[in-house]
């Protein structure tokens, strides 16, 4: 099945910086990478995603880029704000499921 | 209004016993999953279904069965649970769009403590 690894565990930046968090994934036949943001005590939630035939896609301060060569994607979050504070997860779709990275732990100190 | 439950939202229980996490939605999705969510944040997938009779194994799935008898309904049982299995249980459903875009729905987790 497929396999996602994600970088780095936690990240800390100062607020108005940018924060950037990177996945791979094995299963070349995989076509759909979504983020997931979970704030503490809440639900995971879809933040943005990115299908195969796609390279990069943005929605405001948040944007997602996808290498299929090299078999990974990443989250860019520009001009960081406290609220950005959670974890981040990645995931990509093999097959029929939905994988999960390890998750990012992201704080923005103001 | 359209969401995802899940009950218990805290179980605490003996080692040994048998013990179901029940999930219900009401978004008329097709897709449902089972995830862990261990300590460390990390989601392992359980198991999954795309619909009424199917049921599928994901990596954790060896010391839990699951059923969808209806399409709504898609209950989670550990036959005896042991202290390895304390953990936050997470389910989601989606659409089941085949190769497109798949939003997950998450319920609120039952987090479930084995003494």
């Amino acid at each position: 099945g497929e396999n996602v690894e994600q970088h780095p565990s936690t990240l800390s930046v100062q607020e108005g910086d940018s924060a950037v968090i990177k996945c791979t994934y094995s299963d070349s036949a995989s076509n759909y990478f979504p983020w997931y943001k979970q704030e503490l005590g809440k639900r995971p939630q879809l933040i943005i995603d990115i299908r195969s035939n796609v390279g990069e896609k943005k929605d405001q301060r948040i944007a997602v880029t996808l290498n299929k060569t090299a078999k990974h994607f990443s989250l860019h979050i520009t001009e960081t704000q406290p609220e950005d504070s959670a974890v981040y997860f990645c995931a990509a779709r093999g097959g029929w499921d939905m994988r999960f990275g390890a998750g990012t732990r992201l704080t923005v100190k103001p | 209004e359209a969401d995802i439950y899940q009950t218990p939202r805290y179980l605490v229980i003996g080692t040994g016993k048998k013990i179901t996490l029940e999930c219900s939605q009401t978004m008329g999705h097709d897709k449902m999953y089972w995830y862990q969510q261990d300590p460390g944040m990390e989601l392992h997938l359980i198991h999954y279904s795309y619909g009424v009779n199917s049921t599928e194994k994901g990596d954790l799935s060896s010391e839990s069965t699951v059923s969808r008898i209806r399409t709504e309904h898609f209950p989670l049982t550990l036959e005896s649970a042991r202290p390895s299995h304390t953990s936050q249980y997470l389910c989601a459903s989606s659409e089941f769009g085949g190769r497109a875009n798949e939003k997950l729905f998450f319920g609120s987790g039952t987090q479930l403590s084995v003494l």
